[in-house]
């Protein structure tokens, strides 16, 4: 079974679209996080959230909304594409201080 | 704010041989956590090592091993026995224990290890 998972892996979009990235964790863990790997590897938090509770919201554009329904779930939306939010991004569970499971990305492209 | 920086940005190794992986961070907390985390190919982030800034025994896992020096706020990671599957970009990260449920991670930018045959 996989512990965190992310749909979709790939998405190829055009500017000015608006895209959803989902996650799912069935690890029982309170905290969900999304972070953003770019061209040059760098990972970056995002958002962060505990019990459905945002947390955690990094300098983040407007475009971006997280949206968790419950626990197990906290889904990415993106509005108005732009060209630089091409990057890989990744959702990942924990419980307090313990491990981040990590998730297996999804690879963005917008043209 | 934590910053984390890893100083090599590729390294490269024989397989069978040790490597030592740099980091080092700068906070003003006092209880925290670092990780090394391991991302080959595949894309995956895979947890490598964790260690607990109040414990002063380095953290080990199997073939991974850490040296914490918590003044210096150095935390290298020896990988001994280097195999092919090792090869990977390993990220150094830093984790605050204050800050009610704030756990995030700040990363350091990634060394790219290549393990040769």
């Amino acid at each position: 079974d996989t512990a965190v998972s992310q749909t979709p892996k790939y998405l190829v979009t055009q500017m000015g679209n608006d895209k959803s990235i989902k996650c799912e964790q069935n690890l029982g863990h309170d905290t969900m996080y999304w972070y953003k790997q770019d061209s040059k590897k760098f990972l970056k938090i995002m958002f962060s959230y505990n019990n459905k509770e945002l947390i955690i919201n990094e300098t983040v554009p407007n475009r971006f909304s997280p949206k968790s329904p419950d626990k197990a779930h906290l889904n990415l939306h993106i509005n108005s594409l732009e060209l630089g939010d091409s990057a890989v991004y990744f959702c990942a569970s924990s419980q307090d201080f313990n491990e981040q499971y990590f998730g297996p990305g999804t690879r963005l492209t917008v043209t | 704010a934590q910053t984390v920086t890893q100083s090599q940005p590729e390294m490269s190794v024989q397989e069978a041989e040790t490597v030592t992986l740099s980091c080092t961070y700068d906070t003003s907390e006092n209880n925290y956590y670092l990780f090394w985390y391991k991302q080959p190919p595949s894309r995956q982030m895979i947890l490598v090592i964790r260690q607990e800034a109040y414990k002063q025994q380095n953290a080990t896992e199997n073939r991974f091993s850490v040296n914490f020096q918590k003044a210096a706020k150095s935390f290298s990671l020896k990988i001994s026995d280097s195999q092919l599957g090792d090869t990977a970009m390993y990220f150094c990260a830093f984790m605050r224990k204050s800050g009610g449920s704030n756990y995030k991670l700040t990363f350091g930018k990634g060394t790219l290890l290549t393990v040769n045959p």
